[in-house]
C-alpha cells in the first residue's frame, strides 16, 4: 500500500517570492511521482512527473520538483511565483513495479499568491 | 486530440432524489476511466474505475454506482442521494496499465444535495 502526505494544507506567499510545496510518500515498491494543479472550479491538470532518469523534473511554467529516494520526497518548487499560480496542488504516487496502476493522491496544498 | 466531457457542470438536488452524471471521452480507444469525489479540504477520493466495457471496480462502499455502457462513456448514478454526497465529482481517463501514464481530468460537476 502507498500513501502520500502533503505537509501543508495552505501556503500563502507574496508575488515574486520563491515557494516550496512539500510532498512525502510511503511505498514498499518503486514508484512514479506526479504533481497536478487544479485551478478554481476546474479539473486537475498534470504539472510534471518523475518516471526515471534525472531526479530533477521541470514544467513549462517554471515549476520544478526533485525526487529524493532516501527521504521519500518529491517537493515542488518555483523560484518566483505569479498571481496566476494561485491554485490547489496535488501530489500523487503510482506503483512502478507492475502492480496496481491506481494512483494515490495527497490531500492537496492550496497555494495563495498575494500581490 | 483527446477531450473529456462531463455534464452537467453544476447540479442542485434534494435529499432522496436520483442522480446521473455522465462522462464521455473522445479521441482515444479503450481508456481506463475513473470517478473521483472531491470534498472541501479532503483531497481526491477514488470512487470507481473501469478498464473496459462493463468492468467496474468500486473503491468505497456507498450509495453510488457506476456503469460503462460504451467504451468511452462512464456514468455515475445514485437511486437516493444523501447530504454527504455533496461535492465536486471528477471523471478522468488514462491509457495503458504501467502506472506511468498520465491521468486526464474532466472539468467536473459540482453537486449540492439539500
Amino acid at each position: 500500500a502507498q500513501s502520500v502526505t502533503q505537509l501543508d494544507s495552505q501556503v500563502p506567499v507574496f508575488e515574486e517570492a520563491p515557494v516550496e510545496l512539500r510532498c512525502n510518500y510511503s511505498s514498499s515498491v518503486s514508484v512514479y511521482l506526479f504533481w497536478y494543479v487544479q485551478y478554481p472550479n476546474q479539473g486537475l491538470q498534470l504539472l510534471l512527473k518523475y518516471l526515471s532518469g534525472s531526479t530533477l523534473v521541470e514544467s513549462i511554467n517554471g515549476f520544478e520538483a526533485e525526487f529524493n529516494k532516501s527521504q521519500t520526497s518529491f517537493h515542488l518548487r518555483k523560484p518566483s511565483v505569479h498571481i496566476s499560480d494561485t491554485a490547489e496542488y496535488f501530489c500523487a504516487v503510482r506503483d512502478a513495479s507492475g502492480g496496481s496502476y491506481i494512483p494515490t493522491f495527497g490531500r492537496g496544498t492550496s497555494l495563495i499568491v498575494h500581490p | 486530440s483527446q477531450t473529456i466531457h462531463q455534464w452537467p457542470a453544476t447540479l442542485v438536488q434534494p435529499v432522496g432524489s436520483p442522480l446521473s452524471l455522465e462522462c464521455t471521452v473522445e479521441g482515444t480507444s479503450n481508456p481506463n476511466l475513473y470517478w473521483y469525489r472531491q470534498a472541501a479540504g479532503r483531497g481526491l477520493q477514488l470512487l470507481f474505475y473501469s478498464v473496459g466495457i462493463g468492468q467496474i471496480s468500486s473503491e468505497v462502499p456507498q450509495n453510488l454506482s457506476a456503469s460503462r455502457p460504451q467504451d468511452r462513456q462512464f456514468i455515475l448514478s445514485s437511486k437516493k442521494l444523501l447530504l454527504s454526497d455533496s461535492g465536486f465529482y471528477l471523471c478522468a481517463w488514462s491509457v495503458g496499465s504501467s502506472g506511468s501514464d498520465t491521468q486526464y481530468f474532466g472539468p467536473g460537476t459540482r453537486l449540492t444535495v439539500l
